[in-house]
């Protein structure tokens, strides 16, 4: 069966540190792969989507970025965060050449304190 | 562009009443649509689905949505609310290029 590993759980950086948050899927083959951000008292936003190896979009402009070395890697970083980077960010996968019928199955995600 | 609104973002029931969350969908297409739950810190995790092969659909834990095209509309509902029930839920509709949009998330309270 299919898994999804995000880590770490939950992290404390200060401003203008850097973050690398990291996520893996197994049990699956060419996956679409996607970055949310969750921030308290709001929705799911969408940062970044990949449907390939080195294959990245991003939607929103920002202080992040999103890079896939492997096919079943995802990572999401930053060179210097901001306050404003704080927030609950989830990992998620769904099969490729499903089109609309795949839903997205979710990490655990990640709890980012900008202090 | 598809989108979808959450029509209030807190709900309270009594345990054993019934449940109602509100969707409405905007889309250009016939769409797909998805409500997940989420329990805190944790993930998003899937409730049930509409891909058109039927209007009501069953999910787990006891939920179901139907589809109303004439409404736009996909609210999930629980004949009988458990107190595991309380969770965050989430409405969303695939767009065209493949991408989730979600509802700004229903509270779910449930009271003794």
């Amino acid at each position: 069966s299919q898994t999804i590993h995000q880590w770490p759980a939950t992290l404390v950086q200060p401003v203008g540190s850097p973050l690398s948050l990291e996520c893996t899927v197994e049990g699956t083959s060419n996956p679409n792969l996607y970055w949310y951000r969750q921030a308290a008292g709001r929705g799911l936003q969408l940062l970044f989507y990949s449907v390939g190896i080195g294959q990245i979009s991003s939607e929103v402009p920002q202080n992040l970025s999103a890079s896939r070395p492997q096919d079943r890697q995802f990572i999401l970083s930053s060179k210097k965060l901001l306050l404003s980077d704080s927030g609950f960010y989830l990992c998620a996968w769904s099969v490729r050449g499903a089109a609309s019928v795949s839903p997205l199955h979710f990490g655990n995600g990640t709890r980012l304190t900008v202090t | 562009a598809q989108s979808v609104t959450q029509l209030g973002s807190h709900v309270s029931v009594s345990e054993g009443a019934l449940v109602l969350l509100r969707c409405n969908y905007s889309s250009s297409v016939p769409p797909y649509l998805f409500w997940y739950v989420q329990y805190p810190n944790q993930g998003l995790q899937l409730l049930l689905k509409y891909t058109s092969a039927a209007t009501l659909v069953k999910g787990i834990n006891g939920f179901e949505a139907e589809f109303k095209k004439s409404e736009t509309s996909f609210h999930l509902t629980k004949p009988s609310a458990h107190m595991s029930d309380a969770a965050e839920y989430f409405c969303a509709v695939r767009d065209h290029t493949d991408k989730l949009i979600f509802g700004t998330g229903t509270r779910l309270q449930v009271f003794p």
